[in-house]
């Protein structure tokens, strides 16, 4: 089942912060992120192994709740080139890599 | 390394006709994944290979769709006969295992197809 992302989409102004949130309802063995330009196949940003473990790159972290099948993207002071959208993967226990991606959250920020 | 390749890059074919998508996987990789993205149904996947054998294809969407993978360095997806709903982008993914943290899928660009 496809996890749930909100918001669908958020418009920024460079320098602002936003939050991305992933919500599955079947248990998680990880969560994926990945950000999508337009035209352009989806870039690995993350994955997030263990239950409130939170990863970073750079200014975006992620956090995931294992116990409440929930993960947030942070992107903290926002610039230009954060603009894409952005999807979540989860991959449940036994299900051999295979993952199911939200419908995804498109990230505008602006000059 | 290139990196995944596929080809063709566009494909304009008309309603009925066969399509041929092809992926390079990167050197090395052992699953291999084959993903159709819509705006309406966003990125799903279709069918995922391990070690050149099929291992989940549940979502092929219905008998005109197949997938090959003959060795480590090569795979397609076919339609036949195609429809005005395949027009999408395909993407073939690749990753290698092993590793606890290896699991970054690594993506080709994309065939944008579209049937008329």
């Amino acid at each position: 089942q496809q996890p749930v992302q909100s918001p669908q989409a958020v418009i920024l102004r460079e320098g602002e912060d936003a939050v991305i949130n992933c919500s599955s309802s079947k248990a998680l063995y990880s969560v994926h992120w990945y950000r999508q330009k337009h035209g352009e196949a989806p870039v690995f940003l993350m994955i997030l192994l263990k239950g409130g473990e939170q990863k970073g790159h750079e200014k975006i972290s992620a956090s995931f709740n294992e116990k409440k099948q929930q993960s947030s993207l942070y992107l903290t002071a926002s610039q230009l080139s954060y603009s894409g959208t952005y999807f979540c993967g989860t991959e449940k226990p036994g299900s051999a890599r295979q993952l199911t991606f939200g419908s995804g959250t498109q990230l505008t920020v602006l000059p | 390394d290139a990196g995944v390749i596929q080809s063709p890059r566009h494909e304009v074919t008309e309603m009925g006709q066969e399509v041929t998508l092809r992926c390079k996987p990167i050197s090395g990789h052992d699953y291999l994944f084959w993903y159709r993205q819509t705006m309406m149904r966003g990125l799903e996947l279709l069918i995922y290979f391990n070690n050149n054998v099929p291992i989940d294809d549940s979502g092929m969407p219905e008998d005109r769709f197949s997938a090959k993978m003959p060795n480590a360095s090569f795979s397609t997806l076919k339609i036949q006969p195609s429809e005005p709903r395949d027009s999408a982008v395909y993407f073939c993914a690749s990753r290698a295992s092993g590793r606890d943290l290896s699991y970054e899928q690594y993506f080709g660009p994309g065939t944008r197809l579209t049937v008329t």
